[in-house]
């Protein structure tokens, strides 16, 4: 149960689109369409922000988007805004009922 | 609303034994899988284990396969995890959360801390 692969930090600017990316493998994000990404603030829970690669649950801004190519999965945060730093971390469905995250990526707003 | 409460969460000796447990409320509790997750103080998050929403097919991850014991008391509403033969990489904050149409999880617990330490 290999880690997904996420950069550690990507920034930009008020208003600016960043793309987070999130490889795993053939096992993982290449075989499945159960990729989904969260948002965590320091101290707090995380918090489901996409789930089947492109869903949005209930609330959450349309900002977020995803999608998917081959083992690679990405998240858009659309109009970055100052509330939008935080950590994030992907997570994909694996082989046999197991589930493997990315170690994360700190999005920092300049 | 959902919610998932975590309790049990202490200093533990290695080598030792420590159940958390996981109070629901807000939905029904025996229609769901349930998942335990962990995450190291400053560090990324990890799966740990799941169990159906009848108690049957548990799966763990590799690094606590054998030790640990995913359960469920769907009367009580209320999800445990039974941790044995406790080291000090066990040492984290530990979550629950609930398994929606075996896609993702989407609540989460405010977590409990487990320090294994001497």
């Amino acid at each position: 149960q290999s880690a997904l692969t996420q950069p550690a930090s990507v920034s930009g600017s008020p208003g600016q689109s960043i793309t987070l990316s999130c490889t795993g493998t053939k096992n993982d994000v290449g075989s499945y369409n159960f990729v989904s990404w969260f948002q965590q603030y320091p101290g707090k829970s995380p918090k489901l922000i996409l789930y089947d690669i492109t869903e949005r649950p209930s609330g959450v801004s349309s900002r977020f988007s995803g999608s998917k190519s081959a083992n690679t999965a990405s998240l858009t945060i659309s109009g970055l805004q100052g509330e939008d730093e935080a950590d994030y971390y992907c997570c994909s469905y694996a082989r046999s009922g197991t589930w493997v995250f990315g170690g994360g990526t700190k999005v920092t707003v300049l | 609303q959902v919610q998932l409460v975590e309790s049990g969460g202490g200093v533990v000796q290695p080598g030792g034994s420590l159940t958390l447990s996981c109070a629901a409320s807000g939905f029904t509790f025996s229609t769901f899988s349930m998942h335990w997750l962990r995450q190291v103080p400053g560090k990324g998050l990890e799966w740990v284990t799941s169990v159906s929403f009848d108690g049957d097919h548990p799966k763990y991850a590799d690094s606590v396969k054998g030790r640990f014991t995913i359960s469920r008391d769907n009367s009580k509403d209320t999800l445990f995890l039974q941790m044995n033969s406790l080291r000090g990489d066990d040492s984290a904050v530990y979550f629950c959360a609930r398994g929606i149409s075996g896609t993702h999880f989407d609540s989460w617990g405010q977590g409990t801390l487990v320090t294994v330490s001497s």
